[in-house]
């Protein structure tokens, strides 16, 4: 069956610091990828999706980046946090685009 | 571009209480429709999904859904909530070649 692992559970961060968020999927070929962010009361805000490796698109501009080095691996970065980077990101994956998602346990990012 | 209205933020019922939470889409478009259910503490779950046929939909735990193309409208009902329904819902909607957009939510309490 197919699993999604996302790593840390949580992480604090002092502004200006670099971030890297992993997630990677198990026993399941080329899927694809996603990052959400979720916020109180604005729900889950689509950040990057990838439909194969190094294939990334952006939804919305800020101070992350996504890459996706290898087929079920997926990485959000940011090389300087800033507060407002704070909130709770998940990683999801999907046969298909217009498919369910399947959401990881999530990252809770505190940036002080 | 897609996006989703979920206007009840939180409702509160009673145990044994009807439920109906909306939702609406703006996409002009084919659409595949879907719920989904995070409760306290856990990952965000797949409660249903509508992708063609039938319009009322069943999912898990007993709720349904209703896809109505004129009002473009997915509501989420229940009959008879209990207090093990308390969560968040999230309706979400994608088309075409797009990732799932989210609404931002709505939290349910149910009192015992």
């Amino acid at each position: 069956s197919q699993t999604i692992h996302q790593w840390p559970a949580t992480l604090v961060q002092p502004v200006g610091s670099p971030l890297s968020l992993e997630c990677t999927v198990e026993g399941t070929s080329n899927p694809n990828l996603y990052w959400y962010r979720q916020a109180a009361g604005r729900g889950l805000q689509l950040l990057f999706y990838s439909v194969g490796i190094g294939q990334i698109s952006s939804e919305v501009p800020q101070n992350l980046s996504a890459s996706r080095p290898q087929d079920r691996q997926f990485i959000l970065s940011s090389k300087k946090l800033l507060l407002s980077d704070s909130g709770f990101y998940l990683c999801a994956w999907s046969v298909q685009l217009n498919y369910g998602y399947t959401f990881g346990s999530g990252t809770r990012l505190t940036v002080v | 571009a897609q996006s989703v209205s979920q206007h009840n933020h939180h409702v509160i019922l009673s145990e044994a209480a009807s439920l109906e939470l909306g939702c609406n889409y703006s996409y002009g478009g084919t659409v595949n429709l879907f719920w989904y259910v995070q409760y306290p503490g856990q990952h965000l779950q797949l409660l249903l999904k509508y992708f063609s046929g039938d319009p009322l939909v069943k999912g898990i735990k007993g709720f349904e859904a209703e896809f109505i193309k004129s009002k473009f409208s997915f509501n989420l009902r229940k009959p008879s909530v209990q207090w093990s329904d308390t969560a968040e819902y999230f309706c979400a909607v994608n088309a075409g070649r797009r990732a799932l957009t989210f609404g931002s939510g709505t939290r349910l309490q149910v009192q015992p």
